[in-house]
């Protein structure tokens, strides 16, 4: 199976710390995005890249939070300065563009916890 | 700004029945619909979507949507529900005319399928 892998699945970590989370999107991919959900709620946009450009950034995105998807294909997430309402499942998705469609496809998320 | 609603936090239905899960939505232009699935400790996986075209779209596992523009609504259905489908359902909105910038989805706050035996 060629999917969207994350890893870790998840992190238990202590209020302060610095966390970072892998994604691993379907091969030839140019789109990868990172979302949050919280426990009963949907999942809320966080930013998303092209390639290896950071296009869009949601209000969500605290300047504790950084994203990079360096050469294209993998991208990481890390969260500094953690804080106990960072908990959450942190999904990443990729879609390839054709024309106006793409259909985005979600890994298995990682679960934060910040005791 | 766009936005989804599912009105019901839970839908239980009999296996073997058929089954809706509600969602309506608002764009400030035609829109493109989504429905994704999630199992426990699971991401989502994709079902169907609406882009264009005919209002019954046909997706995943037997289900199927439909598109009301009148209505603003997505609704999506299964002639004869299983045990299985028991889960969580999220519809999911982009308006497209916003721009190429803005791709992000934006979701519902899902919809728990409970198919008894």
């Amino acid at each position: 199976d060629t999917g969207v892998s994350q890893n870790p699945r998840h992190k238990i970590t202590k209020r302060g710390q610095n966390v970072t989370f892998r994604c691993d999107p379907i091969s030839e991919h140019n789109r990868l995005y990172w979302y949050r959900q919280t426990l009963g709620q949907g999942p809320e946009f966080l930013t998303y890249f092209q390639n290896e450009a950071q296009l869009e950034k949601s209000r969500l995105l605290s300047d504790r939070f950084s994203a990079e998807r360096p050469k294209g294909s993998f991208s990481t997430l890390e969260i500094q300065r953690t804080e106990q309402g960072d908990s959450a499942m942190y999904l990443c998705a990729s879609s390839f563009l054709s024309g106006f469609e793409e259909t985005q496809y979600f890994g298995p998320g990682t679960r934060l916890l910040v005791l | 700004a766009q936005s989804v609603a599912q009105p019901e936090d839970q839908v239980n239905v009999a296996e073997g029945n058929p089954l809706t899960v509600k969602c309506t939505y608002s764009v400030s232009g035609n829109p493109y619909l989504f429905w994704y699935v999630q199992y426990p400790n699971r991401g989502l996986q994709f079902l169907l979507k609406y882009i264009t075209g005919d209002n019954l779209v046909k997706g995943s596992y037997g289900f199927e949507a439909e598109f009301n523009k009148s209505q603003t609504s997505f609704h999506l259905k299964k002639p004869s529900a299983l045990v299985s489908d028991s889960a969580l359902y999220f519809c999911a909105v982009r308006d497209p005319d916003r721009g190429a910038g803005r791709r992000a989805l934006t979701f519902g706050s899902g919809t728990r399928l409970q198919v008894q035996p």
